[in-house]
Formats: structure tokens, sequence, C-alpha cells
């Protein structure tokens, strides 16, 4: 059973270019999560998808930043207009719900965008 | 305040070493508490996964939690090189509940030497 896939897992970008980093999630997983790891920080939750469903966008920024999870293929994180602040490890996580409510995130090797 | 703080360290220890990864938190909510393991340059892999107060063993793991002073461990009993990594603790937001966007703590270097 492949884990979570992230594609490319290195990207390389000039200023005000768009990013798009792509996550496959487990097989039987419905549930996106895409987190952010800035030098020197910790991992910062971004957003939380299901198919075809935005369900919390609160970690994300207001501007430049969307994310899809469609129906077929993979979820997508776009950026556009990049600036160097944007230089940082994205990470993919997906889930399935089990009863009870219990959860375990899984997540990916991670893209690493360098914005020049 | 940071909802879950965590000392990035370094650590450094010798091969066989008990060693000890802390986190404090401040949401009295959080009751579901997670520990990963993140080598250079990979994703995070979950390691531990406890609820509420008490310990929890896995080989040569310990997870442990003190609701009253809001404050979870981490334990390695005998230490090997393969152990050097970074430690993250984590919470999920949902307060009490076990799924939902999870909250880091900034994560803890370690290194075990031969």
């Amino acid at each position: 059973n492949a884990g979570v896939m992230q594609n490319p897992r290195h990207l390389v970008r000039r200023r005000g270019q768009e990013a798009r980093l792509r996550c496959s999630p487990m097989k039987g997983h419905s549930h996106v999560y895409w987190y952010r790891q800035l030098p020197e920080e910790g991992l910062k939750f971004m957003v939380y998808l299901q198919k075809e469903n935005i369900i919390d966008e609160s970690g994300m920024p207001k501007e430049r930043f969307s994310a899809e999870f469609p129906k077929e293929g993979p979820s997508i994180l776009r950026i556009q207009q990049v600036v160097r602040g944007d230089s940082a490890a994205y990470f993919c996580a997906s889930s399935s719900r089990l009863a009870g409510g219990q959860e375990t995130q899984y997540f990916g090797p991670g893209t690493r965008l360098l914005v020049l | 305040q940071k909802e879950v703080e965590q000392d990035p360290g370094p650590l450094s220890v010798p091969e066989g070493a008990i060693v000890s990864l802390n986190c404090t938190y401040s949401n009295s909510a959080f009751q579901y508490f997670m520990w990963y393991r993140q080598y250079s340059r990979k994703g995070p892999e979950l390691l531990m996964y406890t609820y509420s107060s008490g310990n929890k063993e896995d080989g040569r793991f310990t997870a442990q939690v003190d609701k009253s002073s809001k404050y979870i461990s981490l334990f390695i009993r005998d230490s090997q090189p393969s152990d050097s990594a970074t430690y993250l603790c984590a919470s999920p937001l949902g307060g009490g509940t076990s799924y939902g966007k999870l909250t880091f703590g900034q994560g803890t270097i370690l290194t075990v030497h031969p």
C-alpha cells in the first residue's frame, strides 16, 4: 500500500511565478491536510479538505494561496505570484476517520519550495 | 503564548542513554496527543498516540501525559544512532476530539552518537 505521495519533491520558482504542489493521499483516505514548515519553525496547519470541499482554510494566507481536492485526481496547493517568504517545506497528510472519531494523519515526504 | 511549546534543543546523547523529550501545552481542552519523528528531509511519521493522562509504552518508547501540569513527555530507552531525528509533539486543535488540524511544537533535534 503506497503511502502519501507528493510531487514535485523540489520546486524552484522565481518571484512572481506560480507554484503548484500536488498530493495523492493514501488509498481509501478522503481527508487531506496541508501544512507548511518554515526554516527553524514547526509545522503550521494551512488547510483541510475533503473530496470537492474545503472544510477549514483558517491557516491559509488570504491572498495568493488556494487549495482544491477534486473528485478525481490529487489535491493541489497553488501559490500565485510567489515571494521569497513562501520558501518552505510543504507537507500533505491524509487520513481516514475510524468509527468513534479516531484519526491518524499520515504525512507525505513534502515539497521543498525555493523562491529565488 | 504558543498552544504547544517544545524546547528545540539540540539534544546530544551517547548511544544507550535514556532520552527524555518534553512539551507543554496551554489549552486544557486538549485530550489527544501525538509524537511524530521526522528524519532530515523527510515527512513526519507517527510514533505514539495517547489519550488523556497516563503512560503508554511501545517497545523502547514511552509516552506520558500529565494533564494537571499540562506536560507531555516521550522517553526513549537504550537510544540508538538511528533514533537521531527531530521529535515533534502535537495535538488536534479540535480540543476534545481526536481528529482535525494538528498544532505542533517546534520540534526537538536529537542526536545519538555511537
